[in-house]
């Protein structure tokens, strides 16, 4: 049975920088992808990026390609989200996700249970 | 980027009714599509991938059809645990985008 237990909710200054970590437990670390996913209240759901541990690759949605970098400690079973150069609009809750297995095709099976960032001045 | 447009965006439904709803892509995505519950609160559920395998520990009565460009979820009959939004994804090409969603509230 896997888990993913998400860091707490965070308060950020417009242009700061928040980094939002999920920890997998159960099940084979690397044999997984991970993906982002975003929730503005009251709004849909929104991909941001994906990560393949075991090899390193990462995709980023074009929308966030130059503010957010997904990285992981294959060590720790943890996978980060940054997102930099933070506005308003960012206020959401952040969600990682679990792939069924590396690839692209297979669509996430598990959820954390989200971080909501919230961005004011 | 690959659209997904569903249909409806809100739906008014009894407890034991058949409901379906449609994603149509803007473009080709074979079978690589995937549906989600989401209650208040709480992460999406997975619900169907590959447009019509149904993950495990998900009751029958969810179903999925399509491939190409045209999909549906059909809940058989409905059930007070089914009110929820619903989300179309797909996984054919990067992004992997999401529909704008479906709320499926008691009628």
């Amino acid at each position: 049975q896997v888990q993913l237990v998400q860091s707490g909710a965070e308060v950020k200054k417009p242009g700061s920088s928040v980094k939002v970590s999920c920890e997998a437990s159960g099940g084979t670390f690397t044999s997984y992808s991970f993906s982002w996913v975003r929730q503005a209240p009251g709004q849909g759901l929104e991909w941001m990026g994906r990560i393949v541990p075991v090899i390193g690759v990462t995709h980023y949605a074009q929308k966030f390609q130059d503010r957010v970098a997904i990285t992981a400690d294959t060590n720790t079973r943890t996978v980060y989200m940054e997102l930099s150069s933070l506005r308003s609009e960012d206020t959401a809750v952040y969600y990682c996700a679990k792939g069924s297995s590396s690839g692209f095709g297979s669509p996430p099976d598990y959820w954390g249970q989200g971080t909501l960032v919230t961005v004011s001045s | 980027d690959i659209q997904l447009t569903q249909s409806p965006s809100f739906l008014s439904a009894s407890v034991g009714d058949r409901v379906t709803i449609t994603c149509r892509a803007s473009q080709g995505i074979s079978s690589y599509l995937a549906w989600y519950q989401q209650k208040p609160g709480k992460a999406p559920k997975l619900l169907i991938y590959a447009a019509s395998t149904l993950q495990s520990g998900v009751p029958s009565r969810f179903s999925g059809s399509g491939s190409g460009t045209e999909f549906t979820l059909t809940i058989s009959s409905l059930q007070p645990e089914d009110f929820a939004t619903y989300y179309c994804q797909q996984l054919n090409s990067y992004p992997g985008t999401f529909g704008q969603g479906t709320k499926v509230e008691i009628k």
